[in-house]
């Protein structure tokens, strides 16, 4: 079974604070990505990677970073956590089969609920 | 740009019941059409995922379906259990690019004992 781990489950950090989420999958997955997920708004993607240094801007990339050193790991970076950053974050990853990655199912972590104070 | 809608946000069922969870998307040019489970605070689990060539997948008592000419995907859940009570998360898959989709919000299912 495809294990996604996110470091924390619950995390607290104040305003202005430099935030570092970290995610690790066990199955050599290509892909990895980054979403937020906020009551009546659903998940969105902040970033995704394809491949290791590689990354890709989702819909709500603003105030956050990504970085993919190592082809098991991708951490999300909050540069100066605001408030509005206080929400659930979701990593997930996908298999590249052939080439081909749009018909591979997303594998996601529990979660790291994060709150700015 | 895809917008995935799921209605109704919240459903009440007996135990034993069969029933249909619908998700309506706006861009037919769909690639392919999942639908996850997510338990209260945790992440979200795979369940089916229909590729646009095809029109149905089957895992167990679940069976999902894709219509892209109406714009519809529906779950149908045979015998409903309460371990069965979750929410339930269709996304839309884009046709460009890795994979990039586009979630819905959600029904929340609840199935009484």
């Amino acid at each position: 079974d495809v294990k996604v781990t996110q470091s924390s489950r619950y995390l607290v950090k104040r305003t202005g604070e430099k935030v570092f989420l970290e995610c690790v999958q066990d199955m050599d997955h290509e892909n990895m990505f980054w979403y937020r997920q906020d009551p009546g708004l659903g998940l969105r993607l902040i970033y995704f990677s394809y491949d290791v240094k590689m990354k890709e801007k989702g819909d709500i990339p603003e105030g956050y970073s990504v970085s993919r050193e190592k082809k098991e790991r991708f951490s999300l970076i909050l540069e100066s956590a605001s408030t509005n950053q206080t929400s659930m974050y979701l990593c997930a990853s996908s298999y590249v089969l052939g080439g081909e990655s749009s018909n591979q199912p997303q594998h996601f972590g529990d979660g790291t609920r994060l709150s700015i104070l | 740009k895809q917008e995935v809608t799921q209605i109704p946000a919240a459903l009440s069922v007996p135990e034993g019941e069969n029933l249909v969870l619908n998700c309506s998307f706006t861009d037919s040019a769909i690639y392919n059409l999942q639908w996850f489970r997510q338990d209260p605070g945790k992440g979200l689990t795979s369940l089916l995922l229909i590729q646009s060539s095809q029109r149905e997948q089957t895992s167990g008592r679940l069976n999902a379906s894709l219509d892209k000419s109406s714009g519809r995907s529906t779950l149908y859940i045979a015998a409903s259990q309460p371990g069965d009570s979750a929410t339930y998360l269709c996304a839309g898959g884009d046709s460009g690019g890795y994979q990039k989709v586009t979630f819905g919000i959600g029904t929340k299912l609840q199935v009484i004992p």
